[in-house]
């Protein structure tokens, strides 16, 4: 399977620790985006890659949260000192990243993490 | 602030009935509005998009109306089937300079009973 993937699936820890998530985007994207989705809510944006460069971060981001993407390939995303209001589905999408409008986003299964 | 927004949160429909899935948005700067379908257990998987430009786009059993001057947008599925039973998420791209940047609705959970 040459899709997105995300690891690990499920997270669980307790308040104040550190958690890295991992994303494996589709081997010839150049975009990478990370969502976060809560209970009953759609996916919201957090930040984008454009090949190794971070190009937009949401205010979303608080200053805990930050994400890589060394050389291009994969994107690390790491939430430091968590909260429990941390705990949702964070998303990793890629896209071709050619700058064309309605680029479709394929999106990876999401790590799930519970923060206690 | 919700931007883009599915007030139905649910909607169950006849097998071979249509099913019409209903989107209103807020920022006249989106120009390109998509559709995705969420399994449980699984990320949202990319189901058909519309450019500003157009009011209809359509594909196979879905189609996608865009009514600008109302800021509304809905998807059509036709006939319903059991495996489109899922969450449907409507998205917009365009309000900031960032390219591919998706706002996402709250989503509305399809049931298609048999």
């Amino acid at each position: 399977d040459t899709g997105v993937s995300q690891d690990p699936r499920h997270k669980i820890t307790k308040r104040g620790q550190n958690v890295t998530f991992r994303c494996d985007p589709i081997s010839e994207h150049n975009r990478l985006y990370w969502y976060r989705q809560t209970l009953g809510q759609g996916p919201e944006f957090l930040t984008y890659f454009q090949n190794e460069a971070q190009l937009e971060k949401s205010r979303l981001l608080s200053d805990r949260f930050s994400a890589e993407r060394p050389k291009g390939s994969f994107s690390t995303l790491e939430i430091q000192r968590t909260e429990q209001g941390d705990s949702a589905m964070y998303l990793c999408a890629s896209s071709l990243g050619q700058g064309v409008r309605g680029e479709t986003q394929y999106f990876g299964p999401g790590t799930r993490l519970l923060v206690l | 602030d919700q931007q883009v927004k599915q007030n139905s949160p649910s909607l169950s429909v006849q097998e071979g009935r249509i099913s019409i899935l209903n989107c209103d948005y807020t920022n006249s700067m989106f120009d390109y509005f998509l559709w995705y379908k969420k399994y449980p257990a699984e990320g949202p998987t990319f189901l058909i998009s519309i450019s500003s430009i157009k009011d209809k786009n359509e594909d196979g059993r879905f189609t996608v109306f865009l009514n600008k001057s109302a800021k509304h947008l809905s998807l059509h599925i036709v006939p319903s089937q059991p495996g489109d039973s899922a969450v449907y998420f409507c998205a917009a791209e365009g309000d900031t300079g960032t390219a591919s940047k998706l706002t996402f609705g709250t989503g509305t959970r399809l049931q298609v009973t048999l």
